[in-house]
């Protein structure tokens, strides 16, 4: 039960270097997100899809692009990195109703210095 | 905006007390409200999911209660193990919205 994957765990960027961070999903659920977690601050939506072939604007959307890929992998891409994307990014997938309880992933550590 | 807060920011307990944990939250209109346990480098983790008609939910260890008229709900931890270390998320949904506001959290460090 491998649930919701993120790579890769850790990584460390420069100030104008580009990154995807992946996510995949194994329960074949339609609705997927992208998350950054700050100290202090609760996690904030950054993009999420709704199902294949959509996805929508967050809270947070600026300097980020997703791709949903296909239903399995919806992925989040940092085309300029700037010390203020510094963050936690969490990867979720939603079961449908009437459960609608998000699953996450480990989650990605990025530093952009 | 909606916003939910959450209180104390983090507290310490010794192995085998209880505590409580607190959550105000403004969403509107309200649809339910999650507490969610985040482990030190994991994900969060579904605890409890309750909607506006339930005033108390138990997982275990773990009772949520819920007073809507108030707006607050409250987590409640009894006989703590040290595995109960973790950071404890209090999640609301607005109505017809799958978005969801999330607190910061209230980190709960248990001591032998």
């Amino acid at each position: 039960n491998a649930g919701v994957t993120q790579t890769p765990k850790f990584q460390v960027l420069k100030t104008g270097q580009s990154m995807t961070l992946q996510c995949a999903q194994d329960m074949n659920h339609n609705s997927m997100y992208w998350y950054r977690q700050d100290p202090g601050m609760g996690l904030r939506l950054i993009y999420y899809s709704a199902s294949e072939g959509t996805t929508d604007k967050g809270e947070v959307p600026n300097g980020y692009n997703v791709s949903r890929l296909n239903k399995r992998e919806f992925s989040l891409r940092l085309e300029s990195a700037a010390p203020s994307q510094t963050s936690v990014y969490f990867c979720a997938s939603r079961a449908p109703p009437p459960l609608n309880i998000q699953y996450f992933g480990a989650g990605t550590r990025l530093s952009v210095l | 905006k909606n916003q939910v807060e959450q209180s104390p920011q983090s507290l310490i307990i010794l192995e085998g007390k209880n505590c409580t944990l607190q959550c105000n939250y403004t969403v509107s209109p309200f649809s339910n409200l999650r507490w969610y346990k985040q482990d030190t480098g994991r994900g969060p983790v579904s605890l409890t999911i309750m909607t506006f008609s339930e005033n108390t939910k138990s997982n275990g260890r773990y009772t949520a209660t819920l007073d809507a008229d108030t707006k607050q709900s409250s987590l409640h931890i009894t006989a703590s193990q040290l595995s109960d270390s973790a950071s404890y998320i209090c999640v609301v949904r607005v109505s017809n919205d799958y978005k969801l506001s999330f607190g910061a959290g209230t980190t709960v460090t248990v001591r032998a």
